[in-house]
């Protein structure tokens, strides 16, 4: 089965502190990828990355970034956390090929900046 | 551009009645569809999907969604609903060609009352 960790289920933060979300799969995923889930606004697309040291902006990347040095392992760094980014954050992995197409979830971390 | 349409936020219904959940997507190109399930406190799962054949696609607990290309819909449906069933449901789309990135809606919270 694939498996997709998060490092910590949830995290609380002070305004102004530098945030980092780790996550790691361990099925040789090409695509990985970090959303945020929000009550009424469904999963929204933060950073996606198709391979190491590549990363592409999706939907809401402001006050984002990321970092991909190994194939297996993708960050999601809050440079400067503020209280609008108190949110559940999700990990996913793909493979880039013909097949499923399906992403693998981690089981989130729920983010609060105080 | 695509998007995702889930018209509905909560859908409370009795145990063993039948439930229908609604999706409807626009896109200027073809789609792979998918459903994803969260239960509470824990990730996305993938339900079913919508790849190619048949338009009708089931899972192993009894959901079933139809693929209708001309009303651009893909709606969930299970004939007898469990309280185990009790979770919020997203729809995504995926495009055919180009980025591997999965748009959602907004999903529905599925009730189901004993």
């Amino acid at each position: 089965d694939v498996k997709v960790t998060q490092s910590s289920r949830y995290l609380v933060k002070r305004t102004g502190e530098k945030v980092f979300l780790e996550c790691v799969q361990d099925m040789d995923h090409e695509n990985m990828f970090w959303y945020r889930q929000d009550p009424g606004l469904g999963l929204r697309l933060i950073y996606f990355s198709y391979d190491v040291k590549m990363k592409e902006k999706g939907d809401i990347p402001e006050g984002y970034s990321v970092s991909r040095e190994k194939k297996e392992r993708f960050s999601l760094i809050l440079e400067s956390a503020s209280t609008n980014q108190t949110s559940m954050y999700l990990c996913a992995s793909s493979l880039t090929s013909t097949g499923g197409y399906e992403q693998y979830f981690g089981p989130g971390t729920r983010l609060t900046v105080t | 551009a695509q998007s995702v349409t889930q018209l509905d936020s909560q859908v409370p219904v009795f145990e063993e009645a039948p439930v229908e959940l609604r999706c409807n997507y626009s896109s200027s190109v073809s789609v792979y569809l998918f459903w994803y399930v969260q239960y509470p406190n824990q990730g996305l799962q993938l339900l079913l999907k919508y790849l190619s054949g048949s338009t009708l696609v089931e899972s192993i607990n009894g959901f079933e969604a139809e693929f209708n290309k001309s009303q651009t819909s893909f709606h969930l449906r299970k004939p007898s609903v469990h309280i185990s069933d009790t979770a919020e449901y997203f729809c995504a789309v995926l495009k055919r060609t180009g980025a591997n990135n999965l748009f959602f809606g907004t999903g529905t919270r599925l009730t189901v009352i004993p």
